[in-house]
């Protein structure tokens, strides 16, 4: 089973600033983001497919590698809405070994 | 509204006696999954439901039963609750998938957090 490694662990940033969420592996097919909140499930934010997409959701800016092994989450001007348990989720074209990250837990000060 | 529903939110059982989680989509999705979310070790798949009556293991599979008679639910079964099966459950449902993965992503059902003692 391939394993998925998120980066950082944590981040704790104040309300404004920008950050950037990583997600590493070896080659997938498709790559899922997710925002989870503490006592709820993961919301799907974002599916990506080919290598080099770019995809924008509000402030929220999602970016696959193009040989599809890494993907990017970047937030501008965070907000304490944004505080959660970001995950990553992927596998590949047989459908085996779809497996989600670890996360990264992000906090936003007022 | 599309939604994943699961029941109970919470439960607290002891040792040895079965009990069932209930969950029901009302989005026509043919694929359904329950995972399991534990600090340190993350999201782990129990079991999943290409469709009605097909049923297959997860990663995590022992100790758990599932059934899928009809394609809005799927529960999930512990005959014989262990101490090591507390945790979040989640069941999750999405279009279609193959094997262990959804094609699309999941819409996820709130969670069920079971305690056995």
């Amino acid at each position: 089973t391939q394993l998925l490694e998120q980066s950082p662990q944590f981040l704790s940033i104040q309300e404004g600033e920008n950050l950037t969420v990583y997600c590493n592996s070896s080659v997938f097919s498709s790559l899922q983001w997710y925002r989870q909140e503490p006592g709820e499930g993961p919301v799907l934010l974002v599916t990506v497919v080919t290598g080099g997409e770019v995809k924008k959701l509000k402030r929220l800016t999602f970016q696959f590698g193009d040989a599809r092994k890494d993907s990017s989450l970047h937030i501008t001007a965070a907000q304490p809405g944004d505080t959660g348990l970001y995950l990553c989720a992927g596998g590949d074209n047989y459908g085996q070994n779809f497996v989600f990250g670890p996360g990264t837990r992000l906090s936003v000060l007022p | 509204e599309a939604q994943v529903t699961q029941n109970p939110r919470y439960l607290i059982t002891v040792t040895g006696k079965k009990l069932t989680v209930t969950c029901s989509q009302n989005m026509n999705h043919e694929y359904m999954s329950w995972y399991r979310q534990d600090p340190g070790l993350g999201l782990r798949q129990i079991y999943y439901s290409m469709n009605v009556e097909v049923t297959d293991k997860g990663d995590v599979p022992e100790g758990y039963k599932v059934s899928r008679k009809e394609k809005r639910n799927f529960p999930l079964i512990l005959e014989s609750p262990s101490p090591n099966q507390t945790s979040l459950y989640f069941c999750a449902s999405s279009l279609s998938g193959l094997r262990g993965a959804p094609y699309y992503g999941y819409t996820f059902g709130s969670g069920t957090r079971l305690t056995v003692v």
